[in-house]
């Protein structure tokens, strides 16, 4: 079965500091691993994925994620949080052979203090 | 476009109670899905459906039921409401594996 597990409930930074969100994921194949984003009173929407093409993936907003086979993770990077940032982040992964089915974490809110 | 839309954002119903949440897309997605976000526990599949005329259980499909009558829609109903369906409803759809789109959501509370 594939799972993800976000390690952090909450994660609190400062504005301009660099943001870390940690996912460590657990499948039998190779996985298709996304961040979706939050944002207060929003639906979600896809921040970056990652396909098994580069290993360090780009998404929208500055963010990026490295997948790591040895470390079975997935964590999501930010070199300078901006106060816009602040919103709720899934790690998910897509179901093999699932008709598209996606398996999301249970989320990280993200706190960005001035 | 519209994208992914959702009707109502709001409801409040009383135990017993029924109701239809809808969910429309102008995007010619074959894939939708409505999910169910409680705090704590990230977004839990409910029932999806693969295209027209075609719905399938998700990961928390009881005291739901769904129907795919036209493409762009996908009602979810519930025909006996109980409190622990207070929850907010997102639906989504999709063409690309794991690229899902979603609406803004419906907040309901079951009393």
């Amino acid at each position: 079965a594939q799972s993800v597990t976000q390690l952090d409930s909450h994660v609190s930074v400062s504005e301009g500091t660099p943001v870390l969100l940690r996912c460590n994921y657990s499948s039998s194949y190779s996985p298709s691993l996304f961040w979706y984003v939050q944002h207060p009173n929003k639906g979600l929407q896809l921040l970056l994925k990652y396909t098994s093409a580069a290993t360090l993936v780009k998404g929208i907003n500055g963010f990026e994620a490295e997948f790591k086979k040895s470390e079975t993770s997935f964590h999501l990077t930010k070199p300078s949080a901006h106060m816009s940032d602040a919103a709720e982040y899934f790690c998910v992964v897509r179901v093999s052979g699932g008709y598209n089915k996606l398996i999301f974490g249970a989320g990280t809110r993200l706190a960005v203090h001035p | 476009n519209a994208g992914v839309t959702q009707t109502p954002k709001f409801r409040v119903l009383k135990t017993g109670q029924s109701m239809t949440l809808l969910c429309a897309q102008d995007m010619n997605h074959e894939y939708m899905y409505w999910y169910r976000q409680d705090p704590g526990m990230g977004l839990r599949l409910i029932h999806y459906s693969v295209g027209e005329g075609t719905t399938a259980k998700g990961e928390v499909p009881d005291g739901y039921n769904v129907s795919r009558l036209k493409k762009q829609n996908f009602l979810l109903g519930l025909e006996s409401a109980a409190p622990s369906q207070t929850s907010v409803y997102f639906c989504a759809s999709g063409a690309v594996p794991g690229e899902q789109y979603f609406g803004p959501g419906t907040r309901l509370t079951v009393t």
